[in-house]
């Protein structure tokens, strides 16, 4: 019955790899998000996809890359890790519709040594 | 562009206190306001919800918030907290266009001693 999920909960991998995070929601929106919580428990918009096309895609870095198969799935590829991706990654989804509120996924704590 | 300002990073309380987190935000035209919960080792969890109407909301487990426009804030409340209170407390806010995202305060931590 899991509204959000996201795979892997941990994910720890070495500096330099390639790693993704998977995301599906059964909830029927048609917006999802990734958001970075950093170690200070900030979060912060990454990307937003609104069936299928990206529609926010804020000041990240280019090894980063999200891709939305269908409207219940957007995952997150991450290239040549490095030591300040360490961080919880929450997806979320939500309808376009602003009167709604995101409801958010478990989070993946990504550890890069 | 829109900010969110929470005032209290850390609030330490007993069981029974009552509490009050402030929480500002900037922007020039129409908003909708969110207070998160995030327990330990947990996802966020929406504790309440400011669209539109009325200015004071109500939400779970005994939370509630004040729209006051005049000041761009939305300060959440909470009569007499319990052990179980200790989280951390987001306050969020959208723009109201479609397909904006939420925008986070730094988050508060509230600890709730018993």
């Amino acid at each position: 019955d899991t509204a959000v999920s996201q795979t892997p909960k941990y994910l720890v991998t070495q500096m330099g790899n390639d790693k993704s995070i998977k995301c599906e929601q059964n909830l029927g929106h048609d917006t999802m998000y990734w958001y970075k919580q950093d170690s200070k428990k900030f979060l912060k918009i990454m990307f937003s996809y609104n069936n299928k096309e990206l529609i926010i895609n804020e000041t990240v870095p280019n090894r980063f890359s999200p891709k939305s198969p269908d409207k219940a799935h957007l995952n997150l590829h991450i290239n040549s890790l490095e030591l300040g991706d360490s961080a919880v990654y929450f997806c979320a989804s939500s309808h376009r519709d602003s009167h709604t509120e995101a409801f958010f996924g478990q989070g993946t704590r990504l550890t890069v040594v | 562009a829109q900010s969110v300002s929470q005032h209290n990073h850390h609030v330490i309380l007993s069981e029974a206190a009552s509490l009050e987190l402030g929480c500002n935000y900037s922007y020039g035209g129409t908003v909708n306001l969110f207070w998160y919960v995030q327990y330990p080792g947990q996802h966020l969890q929406l504790l309440l919800k400011y669209f539109s109407g009325d200015p004071l909301v109500k939400g779970i487990k005994g939370f509630e918030a004040e729209f006051i426009k005049s000041k761009f804030s939305f300060n959440l409340r909470k009569p007499s907290v319990q052990w179980s209170d200790t989280a951390e407390y987001f306050c969020a806010v959208t723009s109201n266009q479609a397909g904006t995202a939420l925008i986070f305060g730094k988050g508060t931590t509230l600890s709730v001693s018993s």
